[in-house]
């Protein structure tokens, strides 16, 4: 049982290229969700879905898009990368009973 | 607009001592206020929870005090050991299944020995 995974756990992107970071849970949780953690700003929202095939928007969207082919993947891309989007991206899942939130160990993401 | 206020950003105490962390809300259909602690490279992981049909709640050395007229809720963490060392989140939601937390900016705590 290996929780949540993030793929990869570092990169390094070029302004403009894209990029697509991969999370994975196998606790079969309904709810997935993306954040970003930037110093002094806590984890701030970014998409979220609450069962497959269902994406919907969080607080800071923009740039960013998200798709749940499969129920245990949550997909975060980046079309065109910009360094304000220099981050440590979450994932997090939960679901059944349990409101707790289970979160991936991030992916620390450089765009210069 | 921030809907979850979080004080102090770092706080530096003695081993044995008592760190307490503040967290004020907004939004009063929030009713679900978890503390999440995150290690250096780590993800968050939940810590402790309550709803506000209670005012306190504790966990071992962790207790969670709610009050729910003024919107604020605190962690308090008896005996503290170098081993607490961590960044400490506030958080809130709805208690509904599916409702995304609204977090705090975060408390960065120093236990020294």
């Amino acid at each position: 049982n290996a929780g949540v995974t993030q793929t990869p756990k570092f990169r390094v992107l070029k302004t403009g290229q894209s990029m697509t970071l991969l999370c994975a849970q196998d606790m079969n949780h309904e709810y997935m969700y993306w954040y970003r953690q930037d110093p002094g700003m806590g984890l701030r929202l970014i998409h979220y879905s609450v069962g497959e095939g269902t994406t919907a928007k969080g607080e800071v969207p923009d740039g960013y898009n998200v798709s749940r082919l499969k129920k245990q993947n949550f997909l975060l891309g980046l079309e065109s990368a910009a360094p304000s989007q220099t981050s440590v991206y979450f994932c997090a899942s939960n679901g059944g009973a349990t409101y707790e939130q289970y979160f991936g160990p991030g992916t620390r993401l450089t765009v210069t | 607009q921030q809907q979850v206020k979080q004080s102090p950003q770092s706080l530096i105490v003695q081993k044995g001592g008592i760190p307490i962390i503040n967290c004020a809300y907004e939004n009063t259909a929030f009713d679900y206020f978890p503390w999440y602690q995150q290690f250096p490279g780590k993800g968050p992981a939940l810590l402790i929870a309550i709803r506000p049909d209670v005012s306190e709640k504790k966990e071992g050395r962790f207790t969670i005090s709610f009050n729910k007229s003024a919107k604020q809720f605190s962690l308090h963490i008896m005996d503290s050991q170098p081993g607490d060392s961590a960044t400490y989140f506030c958080a809130a939601s709805r208690d509904q299944a599916g409702t995304a937390l609204i977090f705090g900016k975060g408390t960065t705590l120093s236990v020294s020995s």
